[in-house]
């Protein structure tokens, strides 16, 4: 079963503005993290941000802010002010108990961003 | 050197041949992980190693043989593959605490391609 939908395959947004990108995760885990990572054309994986299920604030760096709705079982990551190096594929990931003592880091299939100039 | 590397970046292989990926990580981790990202398919674990002892197989193709020699060098060997493994193969490691605040680091990757 899927554990994390990323609906938007691809996206554009003009450079300086804001942009949303949605995940909705799966789990009947009460204790899970969620992650956000970037993975530019050269293919590395660069992490952004983590939001733990009990952190009660939405986790921010920088430029990025993670809008967390436990409820709804989303983790939309926010990239404000875009720049042409935020062009990348962005990954949602969850890392919940699979087992009684083990964890596991579960992807979605990505959302493409191209940031217009 | 900081964070994760890998080498090869590319790498072109006929079916025959034997290679191996290397992949060093200088962040201290006890865990490192591989992952196969194939084109529009999400990331697949292949193997995990915690405090060098694999946890984790993930009915991985046995062409496909890991070696973690101690917890900073993963290795991942590579005979008689076949085009469709041709994908990006990308390194990680983690500071293992049993929680899920697990943060996984990745390297570049190895891009393979099978001829």
């Amino acid at each position: 079963a899927q554990k994390i939908t990323q609906t938007q395959p691809g996206m554009f947004v003009q450079e300086k503005e804001a942009v949303t990108l949605d995940c909705t995760y799966d789990t009947s885990d009460q204790s899970y993290g969620l992650f956000w990572y970037k993975q530019p054309s050269s293919g590395e994986m660069i992490f952004l941000i983590y939001q733990g299920s009990y952190d009660e604030q939405n986790a921010t760096e920088g430029r990025y802010s993670l809008n967390f709705q436990k409820a709804r079982k989303s983790a939309n990551l926010v990239i404000s002010a875009s720049q042409l190096g935020d062009s990348a594929m962005y990954f949602c990931a969850m890392r919940d108990r699979t087992s009684s003592n083990d964890y596991k880091l579960s992807f979605g299939a990505g959302t493409t961003v191209t940031v217009r100039a | 050197e900081t964070g994760v590397t890998q080498t090869p970046r590319h790498l072109v292989m006929g079916m025959t041949n034997k290679k191996s990926l290397k992949c060093e990580q200088h962040l201290g981790h006890n865990a490192m992980y591989w992952y196969k990202q194939s084109a529009k398919k999400p990331l697949e674990l292949m193997f995990v190693y915690s405090l060098e002892e694999r946890v984790e197989n993930n009915s991985v193709p046995s062409r496909f043989s890991p070696e973690c020699p101690n917890s900073s060098h993963l290795f991942l060997h590579l005979h008689t593959l076949q085009p469709e493994d041709s994908a990006l193969y990308l390194c990680a490691s983690s500071q293992v605490t049993r929680s899920s605040t697990d943060t996984q680091y990745f390297g570049p990757g190895t891009r393979l391609t099978v001829l």
